[in-house]
């Protein structure tokens, strides 16, 4: 296993385009966690799954991204009618929940977003 | 979950030992501490975790006071690759509604020949 892997590493798209985003975990974690990461800022938390199931959602959010995680493996992020301000690194991360703790918290190196 | 604060930046040369210190005055009786290293163009990459008194690893080590309101992470001699963001973390990792990590805006290391 390599880890949490992400694809593309990059994605330069036009403002109204709709962008898709893939994670791959780490095959035997159960949960995994999708992040946004601004220039000079600290990863903030979108959303979650545990297993396929959504789990919680940041008012981060909006409708026009949707996250989904078929069979609880790979999971994508899509976000439709892009906007300049959607341009960002999207992190994906995964870990196994077990017994009530959290093990393994793993990070990809993420997709790198540019919406010209 | 508990803020943290911690400077915006460090510098430093080769070879030296590196403190960073996070405030956490908020931290309740179930947080543990917790530590990320960030590369530009990676995601965050776990270093060290704690709850009490001094944990130490192969990576660093993190040294915690009884009244757990601060924690330092000490980068022994470090090196041009330890040039890194560094974030504290605060939450309760044995509870399974901590479900995501809160970071801060984390300390910039620099570290030079």
């Amino acid at each position: 296993d390599t880890g949490v892997s992400q694809n593309p590493r990059h994605k330069i798209t036009k403002r109204g385009q709709n962008v898709t985003f893939r994670c791959d975990p780490i095959s035997e974690h159960n949960r995994l966690y999708w992040y946004r990461q601004t220039l000079g800022q600290g990863p903030e938390f979108l959303t979650y799954f545990q297993n396929e199931a959504q789990l919680e959602k940041s008012r981060l959010l909006s409708d026009r991204f949707s996250a989904e995680r078929p069979k609880g493996s790979f999971s994508t992020l899509e976000i439709q009618r892009t906007e300049q301000g959607d341009s960002a690194m999207y992190l994906c991360a995964s870990s196994l929940e077990f017994g009530g703790t959290n093990y393994g918290y793993t990070f990809g190196s993420g997709t790198r977003l540019t919406v010209v | 979950l508990a803020k943290t604060t911690q400077p915006i930046s460090m510098d430093s040369y080769e070879g030296q030992e590196v403190n960073i210190t996070c405030s956490h005055n908020n931290i309740a009786t179930n947080d543990y501490i917790t530590w990320y290293q960030q590369f530009p163009s990676q995601g965050p990459r776990f270093i060290i975790q704690g709850y009490k008194t001094k944990v130490t690893n192969e990576v660093a080590s993190l040294f915690i006071p009884a009244d757990r309101k601060s924690s330092t992470l000490s980068l022994p001699r470090v090196s041009l690759s330890d040039t890194a963001v560094y974030y504290c973390l605060v939450g309760d990792m044995g509870n399974t509604g901590f479900q995501k990590l809160v970071f801060g805006t984390g300390t910039r290391l620099l570290v030079s020949p």
